[in-house]
């Protein structure tokens, strides 16, 4: 199993639907979350960074973290064609010992 | 602000060539991050820096590779000699340290014929 698993898509919605991109992990130690865009032959952005269970919010973009289940989610409501991306998620374990997903790709079609 | 700065852009040479890929930090950062990036295996920690003392290489496919951090503002990747599957794009990454997430540069998309 590996340490962090994200679903490869290609995921596509039309534009205005509210889009929802998971990540399960195995290492209960993790308690830094985040979630990076990464659009074609750019570096990955960092969009949320997020510390131990719960919500946080920021314009469009949602992040969640379920320690219990293991589980963390980014929600992108009213979705753009500008969102069209990779999104990665990462973790890490006080700031060390950073683990990335290996990506979702996503299409948001006008 | 400027971002983390890396040079070349594109780098294309011929196996048993040596490479050299460059990177600035952000101004005040303290810690260094090399990631290579490929198709097959995603995004993968090559080594980092801690107020420019190396803390973790474990992530070094061998020693064909090397890194340096002279000064803060300034680190190299080396790669001698190249072979074919050292092809992939090379991510360099800093932080203010502590806690703080990474932020990235643009890469450079190595091509070893």
């Amino acid at each position: 199993q590996k340490e962090v698993e994200q679903d490869p898509g290609p995921l596509s919605v039309p534009e205005g639907a509210i889009v929802s991109l998971n990540c399960t992990y195995s290492n209960s130690a993790f308690q830094y979350f985040m979630w990076y865009r990464q659009y074609s032959r750019k570096g990955p952005e960092l969009l949320m960074y997020t510390y131990s269970s719960g919500n946080k919010e920021d314009g469009r973009f949602t992040a969640q973290v379920d320690k219990s289940s293991k589980y963390i989610s980014l929600f992108i409501r009213d979705s753009q064609p500008s969102d069209s991306a990779t999104y990665l998620c990462a973790m890490s374990v006080k700031g060390q010992n950073f683990v990335f997903g290996p990506g979702t790709r996503l299409s948001v079609l006008p | 602000d400027a971002g983390v700065i890396q040079s070349p852009r594109h780098e294309v040479t011929e196996m048993g060539q040596e490479v050299t890929l460059r990177c600035k930090p952000i101004s005040g950062h303290n810690s260094l991050f090399w990631y290579r990036q490929t198709m097959m295996r995603g995004l993968e920690l090559l080594i980092y820096f801690n107020n420019n003392v190396p803390i973790d290489d474990s992530g070094m496919p061998e020693d064909r590779f090397s890194a340096k951090m002279p000064n803060a503002s300034f680190s190299t990747l080396k790669i001698q000699p190249s072979e074919p599957r050292d092809s992939a794009v090379y991510f360099c990454a800093s932080r203010l340290g502590g806690n703080q997430p990474q932020h990235f540069g643009d890469g450079t998309r190595l091509s070893i014929l």
